[in-house]
């Protein structure tokens, strides 16, 4: 089955311990982007990748760190979180930057 | 930054009722613009991806215009049923064709 997996759905944590996000996906997509969703605030996006080792910034970088080693898996990491990047968090691929966008099923991260 | 804006921001309505909500978006340097339907707990799915202006697609009873000169997209629903009930969002491709930029949304609710 074509799909984005995320991992972990939940998490709990507190300030200042690293953590990663993982996102796979198996379409052989080109494209891979995070996004962070607040209330109010919409899906904003954080880091994107058009492919192997090519990374950029999105609107929100800040605290945030990506990597693009594999073409299927692109981790998101907080290094050092704080409870400002309590949020929703989604990863998405597409064939291109342009294409549709297909949606992992969410992390809810909440950092103490 | 750019800004991509949708209205209303949220709207209740009569089962069997039509309706229809706005994305407005910087009409400079366009690219693409993609709508997607995010049901409560589930993740986005895209609805349409659309580039040319006066493009119209149809998914069923959803439909979409878009007038990529002025900068606007209509989202159409006919004959609402109360499954239809989502958030839609909009958001837009444009410049260096990378960085997709998502509207804050329209809550739909459709009441039976």
């Amino acid at each position: 089955e074509a799909q984005v997996t995320q991992n972990p759905r939940y998490l709990i944590t507190v300030t200042g311990k690293k953590l990663t996000v993982t996102c796979s996906q198996n379409m052989n997509h080109e494209y891979m982007s995070w996004y962070r969703q607040d209330p109010g605030l919409g899906l904003r996006q954080i880091y994107y990748s058009m492919n192997v080792e090519v990374t950029d910034k999105g609107d929100v970088p800040e605290g945030y760190k990506v990597s693009r080693k594999e073409k299927r898996n692109f981790p998101l990491i907080l290094e050092s979180p704080s409870p400002n990047q309590t949020s929703l968090y989604f990863c998405a691929s597409s064939f291109t930057s342009g294409g549709e966008q297909f949606f992992g099923p969410g992390t809810r991260l909440t950092v103490l | 930054i750019l800004n991509v804006e949708q209205s209303p921001q949220s709207l209740h309505v009569q089962e069997g009722d039509s309706t229809n909500f706005t994305c407005s978006f910087p009409s400079s340097n366009f690219y693409a613009l993609h709508w997607y339907r995010w049901e409560t707990a589930k993740s986005p799915e895209a609805l349409f991806v659309m580039t040319l202006n006066g493009d119209e697609k149809k998914k069923g009873r959803i439909s979409a215009t878009l007038n990529t000169k002025e900068g606007y997209s209509y989202l159409y629903i006919k004959g609402s049923q109360p499954e239809d009930s989502a958030t839609y969002l909009c958001a837009s491709l444009s410049g260096s064709a990378r960085q997709l930029t998502f509207g804050s949304g329209t809550q739909l609710t459709v009441l039976p």
